[in-house]
Order: structure tokens, then C-alpha cells, then sequence
């Protein structure tokens, strides 16, 4: 009950195209789920977040998507670039503590 | 501004022998202070996470130790190193208070080759 389940494991995007990974949850206390993005050698950090009141968050090229009936939150890379490739990992925090739960992670590839 | 120092970036150790990371936090006081371990190909499996000096909270048993000796600082141990320790160990530090953001700031990891 308390996973995150991530997917795909890896994904290749041609420049230009759309990035979408997705997560899903079991345990519904969650109440906050951010994304974070990791590059090789590199410690992971925040991206954009986005909490269970919201359907959805955009900042940039980067948008959550939040189903709170299907437990599934999504992240969207528009105009995806070839420094967006990295390692990301979707994580989510139950509301009676501060610690993160994070999926499996993705390793996105954008070619030029 | 805050800033987490982890040191060595890379450790290449035999079976058997001891370990010890370091991690400081600067710029800020009273923090949650986790250790993260990212095995190649997998996620972040959180080892260890302490909300003050000396409370520490283990989440997965196992041939590792931590400790919290000073306010802003997080030392990761072993006594015998396995083969099965190699990985990526991350700390990571988020703010304590009545506002939770949830937002963990990591450091910038110590590969730990066991051979």
C-alpha cells in the first residue's frame, strides 16, 4: 500500500515530441506528489509538484496530470529536448510524516 | 542560502572492510536529514532518516548504520561491507516546521563500488 508504481522504465523521444510517464498509487493519505528529475552522476531534484486538490499543474514544458478517482498522476514533457534527458522519478508523501515515496524511476532519452 | 555537502564522491572498498559517509547541511537549522540508496537501474529506497541529533529511524534492515552526531550532520556506516552495498548513497535534507513542503534536497551522491 505504500508503492509507487512507475512507468515506462525507459523511453526515447525524438526532439520535439511529447515525454509522458505515469505513476499510480494504492494508498489514498497521500496527500502530495512531486516529481523529480536526476541527471547522470547527479543528486535528483524537485521539478514540479502538484497536490490531490488539483487536476492539474503546469510550469513550462512541464505538466502534471492528477486522477485522484484512478490513484494516477502523470508527467508531460512538451517540445521535448535533448537536455531533458535524464533519469525522473515520481514519489509520493503521506500526510502523517515527511517522508517521500518514490517509484522506480524513468530514463528518458530525447534525440536530436 | 542552504547548501548539503556529501563526501567521498567515490569509494571503491573490499568485502569485509569498514565504511563511513558524511554529509553537512549548511544554512539552515533543525533539519529531517534522510540516506537514500540508488542501486543501478532501480529507484531511491530510503535507508535512513533522522529528525534530530541522535533519533534515527531505520526503514529497511540491513548491514548498514547511521548516525546524527551533530545538528546538521548525517554519517553513514558499516562495520563489513557486502558485495550487495555497492550503489549510488544519497542524503538528502527537508525542513522541519508547520509548513511541509515535502521537498527534499539532495546532495550530490557517493558511488560506493565493493569489490
Amino acid at each position: 500500500q505504500q508503492q509507487v508504481k512507475q512507468s515506462p522504465q525507459s523511453l526515447i523521444v525524438q526532439k520535439g515530441g511529447i515525454s509522458i510517464i505515469n505513476c499510480a498509487y494504492e494508498n489514498t493519505a497521500f496527500d502530495y506528489f512531486p516529481w523529480y528529475q536526476q541527471f547522470p552522476g547527479k543528486g535528483p531534484a524537485l521539478l514540479i509538484a502538484i497536490r490531490p486538490d488539483v487536476s492539474e499543474k503546469k510550469e513550462g514544458r512541464f505538466t502534471i496530470s492528477f486522477n485522484k478517482s484512478a490513484k494516477q498522476f502523470s508527467l508531460h514533457i512538451m517540445d521535448s529536448q535533448p537536455g531533458d534527458s535524464a533519469t525522473y522519478f515520481c514519489a509520493a508523501r503521506g500526510n502523517q510524516g515527511g517522508k517521500l515515496i518514490f517509484g522506480q524511476g524513468t530514463e528518458l532519452s530525447v534525440k536530436p | 542560502s542552504q547548501t548539503i555537502h556529501q563526501w567521498p564522491a567515490t569509494l571503491v572498498q573490499p568485502v569485509g572492510s569498514p565504511l563511513s559517509l558524511e554529509c553537512t547541511v549548511e544554512g539552515t537549522s533543525n533539519p529531517n536529514l534522510y540516506w537514500y540508496r540508488q542501486a543501478a537501474g532501480r529507484g531511491l529506497q530510503l535507508l535512513f532518516y533522522s529528525i534530530g541529533i541522535d533519533q534515527i529511524s531505520s526503514e529497511v534492515p540491513q548491514n548498514l548504520s547511521a548516525s546524527r552526531p551533530q545538528d546538521r550532520q548525517f554519517i553513514l556506516s558499516s562495520k563489513k561491507l557486502l558485495l550487495s552495498d555497492s550503489g549510488f548513497y544519497l542524503c538528502a535534507w527537508s525542513r522541519q516546521g508547520r509548513v511541509r513542503t515535502g521537498e527534499l534536497f539532495f546532495g550530490e551522491g557517493s558511488r560506493l563500488t565493493v569489490l
